[in-house]
Formats: structure tokens, sequence, C-alpha cells
């Protein structure tokens, strides 16, 4: 069974250090993996998606790799803002089965300190 | 733009009155799924649905139900609202053929009293 872990659960930075989120999984058969950013009471926005065949996407400030064999991915976010102060979580999405199975990690809260 | 959408974003009941929580997509999306979010546990799947009349149980079935009808349209049931479904609901489509990617919508907070 596909467990996807976030180590740490809660994470307080300063504004403008550089920081890594990361995220595990069990079995290494992924289709891809997706990072989201919640803020408080609201829904899921996705931030990148990594296919199985990438190792690593970038949008603006945010870089996210995957490596498949160790069954890890980071999540880099460079120069951080206060702004950036959110719930992080990493999905798996399967690729056993077709049954579009997606496997949810349970987070890390970040917060960016001015 | 495209967008799930879900209604109502907020909602309190008592036990045992039906309701029905709506979901919308305009992305021509033949996946969707229901999720809901409970402090400690994450998210957890309740139902999914591959295209227009087939549904299967997620992680978390009990106590709902589901119909998928048209492409853009799946909806959540609950027959009879139970105080352990108070949560955040939220509802998502999936790209399945082109980029892989998981839209979700804002999310329904329902609590049962």
């Amino acid at each position: 069974k596909q467990e996807v872990t976030q180590i740490p659960a809660a994470l307080s930075v300063p504004e403008g250090e550089n920081l890594v989120l990361n995220c595990s999984f069990t079995d290494s058969a992924i289709y891809n993996l997706q990072w989201f950013r919640q803020d408080p009471g609201k829904g899921l926005t996705s931030l990148l998606l990594i296919q199985s065949s990438q190792r690593e996407q970038t949008s603006g400030r945010l870089n996210a790799s995957l490596d498949k064999s160790s069954g890890r991915s980071t999540l880099y976010i460079a120069a951080s803002q206060p702004g950036d102060s959110a719930t992080y979580l990493c999905a798996v999405r399967l690729g056993k089965g077709g049954s579009e199975k997606l496997v949810f990690g349970k987070g890390t809260k970040l917060t960016v300190n001015p | 733009e495209a967008q799930v959408t879900q209604n109502p974003r907020y909602l309190i009941t008592v036990t045992g009155k039906k309701l029905t929580v709506t979901c919308s997509q305009n992305m021509n999306h033949e996946y969707m799924s229901w999720y809901r979010q409970d402090p400690g546990l994450g998210l957890r799947q309740i139902y999914y649905s591959m295209n227009v009349e087939v549904t299967d149980k997620g992680d978390v079935p009990e106590g709902y139900k589901v119909s998928r009808k048209e492409k853009r349209n799946f909806p959540l049931i609950l027959e009879s609202p139970s105080p352990n479904q108070t949560s955040l609901y939220f509802c998502a489509s999936l790209d399945r053929y082109y980029t892989g990617e998981l839209f979700f919508g804002e999310g329904s907070r329902l609590t049962v009293l």
C-alpha cells in the first residue's frame, strides 16, 4: 500500500530564507507527483506537477525534484516571503490498476516570519 | 477560466436531514472525485468517478452516495448526516490524458449538529 509522508509537519523560517520541503513515498511505481498549496480553510492550488519520467520542474521561485528510485521529492522555495505561509501537500498518482488513485501526504505547514 | 465549483461553501445542518453538495467542472474531464479533510487525518477519498455512470468507492464511502449523470456534474449526497460527517469536503477533477493535473474546488465546510 502506497504511503506518503511529509516531514516536518510544521516549519517556521524568517523572511528571505531558502527552504526545502520533503515528501517521501513507499512505492516507486508512480505515474506522477503533484505539489499543492493550501491556505487556511481554502481549496488546494496546484503548484507543480512532475511526471514519472521527469527529474524536476520549476515555476518562479519554486523548484520541485523527483527521485523515484529513492521514493523522494523535494519542493525548494527560494527567497521565502510571508505570502508563502500556507500548508504544502504532495500527492502521488499511482501507476497501477487504472483506478487513478491519488495518495496525499498530510502536509507541511510553513510560516514565513517578516 | 478552468474551474471546479462547489456549493454550498458553508452549511450547518442537523442529524438526519438529507443534503446534497453539488460539484461542477468546466474542463470536460472524465475523472472526478470527492475528498474529506479532517485535522490529523489529511485528505481521504470518499468516492470517485471514471466517467459518466461509472462510480466507485474510495477509502471512506460509508454514509455517502454519489451520482454521475453528466460529465460536468458530480454531486455528493448525505442521505442521513451524522455528526462524524462534520468535515471540510473537496471535489476535484483530473486531466487524465494530457497534463495529469488534479484541480480542486474551493471546499465545502459542513457542520452536522
